[in-house]
């Protein structure tokens, strides 16, 4: 089965920049894989911020992204608020297969 | 307003069967492929299974092939998970989601003797 992988963890600023990125032990990071990232904060239920690459679900704030970058999937977050901190999940398709979650960036804003 | 609603979690013993449901309102269910995730304490989260919006393809995790069947009625806008042969890894909060636009808020899986 495919591995998934995200950075660990990442820190960025209050009205900084960062991208969190996913990357796959298959090889490059296509839409194929219809790339979604998720958003959860402890104690409650993930979120859906990007679908299918760079789709915004309808409550996603403008400050986030998806994009594919250098091979991966790519989720960037301009204007870092302190309510951005949580953990950040991609999840890509493999097809006839399954889908399979990276371990997961968690965000620090400070 | 897009809501998804899990029930059936509890405490069963290695070994033991559960049946997750999960409720659609507020969206079309029966156009969406629907999804189980799982989280275990303290860990990240598992895609467990998916299934075709019209119910007839089915995919899964390796670790539960065999011992886990995911299942809709469109009619019912429900989705379902039969769990069998549960183990002491599959402790979790199980989750459905059509990934697109919302999550119920998860259903607590022990196992445990």
């Amino acid at each position: 089965q495919a591995v998934v992988t995200q950075e660990p963890s990442l820190t960025v600023s209050p009205g900084g920049t960062v991208t969190l990125t996913c990357g796959s032990s298959t090889g490059a990071v296509t839409s194929g894989h219809y790339p979604h990232w998720f958003q959860q904060k402890p104690g409650q239920a993930p979120r859906t911020l990007i679908y299918h690459t760079s789709k915004k679900q309808a409550l996603t704030p403008a400050r986030f992204s998806g994009s594919l970058l250098g091979g991966k999937a790519a989720l960037t977050l301009s204007g870092a608020l302190p309510e951005d901190e949580a953990e950040y999940y991609c999840l890509l398709s493999y097809s006839g297969v399954g889908e399979v979650f990276g371990g997961g960036t968690k965000l620090t804003v400070l | 307003e897009e809501q998804l609603v899990e029930s059936g979690g509890g405490l069963v013993q290695p070994g033991g069967s559960l049946r997750l449901s999960c409720t659609a309102s507020g969206f079309t269910f029966s156009s969406y492929w629907m999804t189980w995730v799982r989280q275990a304490p303290g860990k990240g989260l598992e895609w467990v299974a998916n299934i075709t919006p019209d119910g007839r393809t089915q995919h899964y995790v390796d670790s539960v092939k065999g011992r886990f069947t995911i299942s809709r009625d469109n009619s019912e806008n429900s989705l379902y998970l039969q769990m069998s042969s549960l183990r002491d890894g599959d402790t979790a909060i199980y989750y459905c989601t059509n990934k697109e636009t919302v999550w119920g808020q998860g259903t607590l899986v022990t196992v445990s003797s």
